[in-house]
């Protein structure tokens, strides 16, 4: 159990663009879901807390605007990144947290490889 | 803010050798998490240690946890080709309820076969 996906695994977007990337829980329930980015040999830095039913929890230097995060429900968040730029090439990763859960059990997606061109 | 660093940053092995990775929180953790990202893939969970001098042993894999519970290691005996990839510790934020997992900065291995 606790199987998380993300679709797509892969994209590959023009400059300016917007692209969006999903999380699901696939056999439970998250009230919560982290968003994380990771740069080629680096490590993974989390941008934002992503609540079912409430505003993302961005961390400091995210832009909101950019990343914008819903969690319509208790087994998908998405990801959009807006105006995309080659700067944001990265591996974007999610994970879900099993509601009821103990607070530091996360299950992590198999991650999105953007390339913008 | 919280600072989880690991060393060293690369390790090359002969298959057979042994190997070590060391990990250290700049605040105390109320538990530490060790994942294996292969490279291409996306991190997956090891294990979780929470007590203080904790000892847990996979195969051949041995995790300890500080008695401080700021520094962790994470030993692998006689490595393989298969335990090529980066191992990164992650601990989650240092305020009760806290769910923020702030990772390590990885050891990146490799194996000459």
């Amino acid at each position: 159990g606790a199987v998380v996906s993300q679709h797509p695994s892969r994209v590959i977007c023009k400059s300016g663009t917007s692209v969006k990337i999903e999380c699901r829980s696939l056999d439970f329930q998250a009230t919560t879901m982290f968003w994380y980015r990771q740069f080629p040999k680096q490590s993974l830095m989390l941008m934002a807390t992503s609540n079912e039913g409430s505003k993302a929890t961005y961390e400091q230097g995210v832009e909101k605007d950019k990343f914008l995060i819903n969690h319509a429900s208790l087994t998908l968040s998405t990801l959009t990144v807006t105006s995309a730029h080659p700067e944001d090439s990265s591996f974007y990763i999610c994970s879900a947290q099993r509601t009821g859960s103990s607070a530091d059990t996360q299950y992590f997606g198999p991650g999105t490889r953007l390339t913008v061109l | 803010g919280q600072q989880v660093m690991q060393i060293p940053q690369y390790q090359h092995v002969q298959e057979g050798e042994d190997f070590t990775t060391y990990c250290n929180s700049s605040t105390t953790l109320s538990n530490i998490q060790w994942y294996k990202q292969r490279p291409g893939g996306h991190p997956v969970f090891l294990i979780q240690l929470v007590k203080s001098g904790e000892v847990k042993k996979q195969k051949r894999l041995t995790f300890q946890f500080g008695e401080a519970k700021k520094n962790s290691s994470l030993h692998i005996t006689a490595t393989q080709t298969t335990d090529v990839g980066t191992y990164f510790c992650a601990g989650p934020g240092s305020n009760f309820g806290n769910e923020k997992l702030t990772f390590g900065t990885g050891t990146r291995l490799t194996i000459i076969p």
